[in-house]
């Protein structure tokens, strides 16, 4: 059963950078035909998508995000990780991890997500 | 990037209820449209897949239906349980991009 973990601080000052880990156990990111990426909530508010990558690298960001954000993977470790930079009280929010869900071809019948954490941006 | 457009954005009903929620897309998704529920404190939970294809142990009273550009949820017959909130998410193109969300509330 493939799972994904969340790791990284609860709390970050402002304008410091923001990074999060996620661990997946249960499948190779090595060899899995899907993106792995985030996505985050903050309280009260709703779904926002921030990012993917693939075990080759390649990216895709939203483009709200995108000049803050970096995420990037680490095969040897099964875990793909979250950076964003200059954050703000705005930034605060429950973020996941999700194995992404593929399209057309690619689509899948299963659906996984971390359990998310919540990160504070306070001084 | 594709917006996707969720209404209601809340509705109150009664146990047993019929309960319908709709999300437009910006443009043609084919069927790369999933629906999420998510209660209070945890992940969300996808309930359908492909648009109208069930996740497996969902109850039955949950359907999907729609392609293209519209799409809608359906509960036929509402129960204590199913009182959270409902977020579409299109997976056609990057960016991903969720629906408002609609909270289901008890009348």
């Amino acid at each position: 059963q493939l799972q994904l973990q969340e790791s990284g601080p609860g709390l970050v000052r402002p304008s410091e950078t923001l990074s999060l880990t996620c661990t997946v156990s249960g499948d190779s990111i090595i060899s899995s035909v899907h993106y792995w990426g985030w996505i985050r909530q903050p309280p009260g508010k709703g779904l926002e998508w921030i990012g993917c990558i693939y075990n080759s690298g390649s990216t895709f960001y939203n483009p709200s995000l995108k000049s803050r954000v970096t995420v990037s993977v680490d095969t040897s470790k099964n875990q793909f990780s979250l950076k964003v930079s200059s954050v703000t009280a705005a930034d605060t929010a429950v973020y996941y991890c999700a194995r992404d869900p593929g399209s057309g071809v690619t689509s899948s019948k299963f659906d996984y997500w971390g359990q998310g954490t919540l990160v504070t941006v306070s001084s | 990037d594709i917006q996707m457009t969720q209404s209601p954005s809340s509705l109150s009903a009664s146990v047993g209820d019929r309960v319908t929620i709709t999300c437009r897309a910006s443009q043609d998704i084919r069927n790369d449209l999933g629906w999420y529920q998510q209660k209070p404190g945890t992940a969300p939970k996808r309930l359908v897949y492909a648009a109208s294809s069930l996740q497996s142990g969902v109850p039955s009273r949950f359907s999907g239906s729609g392609s293209g550009t519209e799409f809608t949820l359906t509960i036929s017959s509402l129960q204590p349980e199913d009182f959270a909130t409902y977020y579409c998410l299109q997976h056609n193109s990057y960016p991903r991009t969720f629906g408002q969300g609609t909270k289901v509330e008890i009348k």
